[in-house]
């Protein structure tokens, strides 16, 4: 079945990296835009970044734009998000989610249609 | 930047009852572009509506979407007990690409 697994989070001191991994599956990986989309504790969702299908554009939040990096691998049916100088604010749980782009009635439609379970990133010394 | 403003921030209702979620955007969103999600505790986000009114696959018909421009509702017809959750709408009109409202917990009353 379509499926998104992330991986790579844990426990973590202030200014270390970390790369979060989400391993796509059940689907064709190289024909999506992907995102990532994060939750600190107890608040509500935060759009992190965003990949073109084959990888040529990226985005990313002005929060993290210059410490975040969104990639893939399209080889290995993986999305990447490397985390650099981490901060107690980065705190979250971290989602991959598939883009879903439909040509219907002449407009593009748009929308998150599959998330993975999550990857908790916690930043504290 | 769109920002999204939804609300009420939480929506206190018993099953049965008629839930309406407002999200308001700072600049114009294409219907298209707009998308409502539901999150329950400790999962992540479910899509529940698209083109701001086009129900998910699986979605029950007691949800529904409207609104245009600036203005746009979330509307629950009648409460089952697995609705009561957070709902989140978000926005592809402009980059960043993704923006989401701050929330509307919908609690039993």
């Amino acid at each position: 079945q379509v499926q998104l697994v992330e991986s790579g989070g844990g426990a973590v001191q202030p200014g270390r990296s970390l790369r979060l991994s989400c391993a796509a599956s059940g689907f064709t990986f190289r024909n999506y835009g992907m995102h990532w989309v994060r939750q600190a504790p107890g608040k509500g969702l935060e759009w992190v970044a965003i990949i073109s299908s084959d990888g040529s554009s990226r985005d990313h939040t002005d929060t993290v734009r210059g410490r975040f990096t969104i990639s893939r691998d399209n080889s290995r049916n993986t999305l990447y998000l490397q985390i650099n100088s981490l901060r107690a604010e980065d705190t979250a749980v971290y989602y991959c989610a598939r883009e879903e782009v439909q040509w219907l009635a002449g407009y593009y439609y748009y929308a998150l249609d599959v998330w993975g379970q999550g990857t908790t990133v916690i930043v504290s010394s | 930047e769109i920002v999204l403003t939804q609300s009420p921030g939480t929506l206190s209702l018993s099953p049965g009852e008629r839930a309406t979620l407002s999200c308001r955007a700072s600049q114009s969103v294409s219907s298209t572009c707009l998308v409502w999600y539901q999150q329950q505790p400790g999962q992540a986000p479910r899509l529940l509506i698209y083109g701001a009114s086009t129900r998910a696959t699986g979605i029950p018909d007691r949800f529904s979407g409207s609104g245009s421009g600036t203005d746009f509702t979330l509307t629950i017809s009648r409460l089952e007990p697995e609705d009561f959750a957070v709902y989140y709408c978000q926005q592809f009109e402009s980059s960043p690409p993704g923006t989401f409202g701050g929330g509307t917990k919908v609690e039993i009353k």
